[in-house]
């Protein structure tokens, strides 16, 4: 059975600092994997996705990178602004199926 | 309208009402999806309906019942829930057939109905 572990749960960091975050899975027969954005009380916004046969995709300021074999991936913020702040998600799609597993987020806090 | 819209927004019922959540969307995907998200839970999948034909069915209780009348609208029908089915309640689409050129597989997620059981 599948499980998405995020670490840190909470992460607090003054404007300006690169950070990264962590997703792990526990299942490599992934799909792909993507990972969301999620503000207070609203829906989630897809952020970036991987494929199962891709190491990393990058939009702006933030790259994710996907290691099957270690069953990791990251997403790394560089130079946080305040409108960064949100819950960051990662989703992983199982192969040949419609599902996709959550973690329970990292809720990031960007300081002025 | 643009993407995907989700009514009501908030709604309170009592856990002997009947009530209906409505999802479009207007991204012309041939999926849909509910999922439930309680504080400190993960998102849990609940439905997924792929050409209006329902393919995952995640153990839900029979007091949800969702309904796909056609590619654009998805609806969770509710009635006698509990307390703990408190919670926000997230549409979703995405495009799963087709080419590698034009399967996306990202999915696009409605705003959410924050549902509140008495």
């Amino acid at each position: 059975k599948q499980e998405v572990t995020q670490i840190p749960a909470a992460l607090s960091v003054p404007e300006g600092e690169n950070l990264v975050l962590n997703c792990s899975f526990t299942d490599s027969a992934i799909y792909n994997l993507q990972w969301f954005r999620q503000d207070p009380g609203k829906g989630l916004t897809s952020l970036l996705l991987i494929q199962s046969s891709q190491r990393e995709q990058t939009s702006g300021r933030l790259n994710a990178s996907l290691d099957k074999s270690s069953g990791r991936s990251t997403l790394y913020i560089a130079a946080s602004q305040p409108g960064d702040s949100a819950t960051y998600l990662c989703a992983v799609k199982t192969s040949g199926t419609y599902k996709y597993i959550f973690g329970t987020g990292t809720r990031l806090k960007v300081l002025a | 309208e643009t993407g995907v819209t989700q009514t009501p927004r908030h709604l309170v019922m009592g856990m002997t009402n009947k009530k209906s959540l409505k999802c479009e969307q207007h991204l012309g995907h041939n999926a849909m999806y509910w999922y439930k998200q309680s504080a400190k839970k993960p998102l849990e999948l609940m439905f997924v309906y792929s050409l209006e034909e329902r393919v995952e069915n995640n153990s839900v209780p029979s007091r949800f019942s969702p309904e796909c009348p056609n590619s654009s609208h998805l609806f969770l029908h509710l009635h006698t829930l509990q307390p703990e089915d408190s919670a926000l309640y997230l549409c979703a689409s995405s495009q799963e057939t087709g080419t590698l050129a034009t399967r996306t597989d990202t999915q696009y997620f409605g705003p959410g109905t924050r549902l509140t059981v008495l």
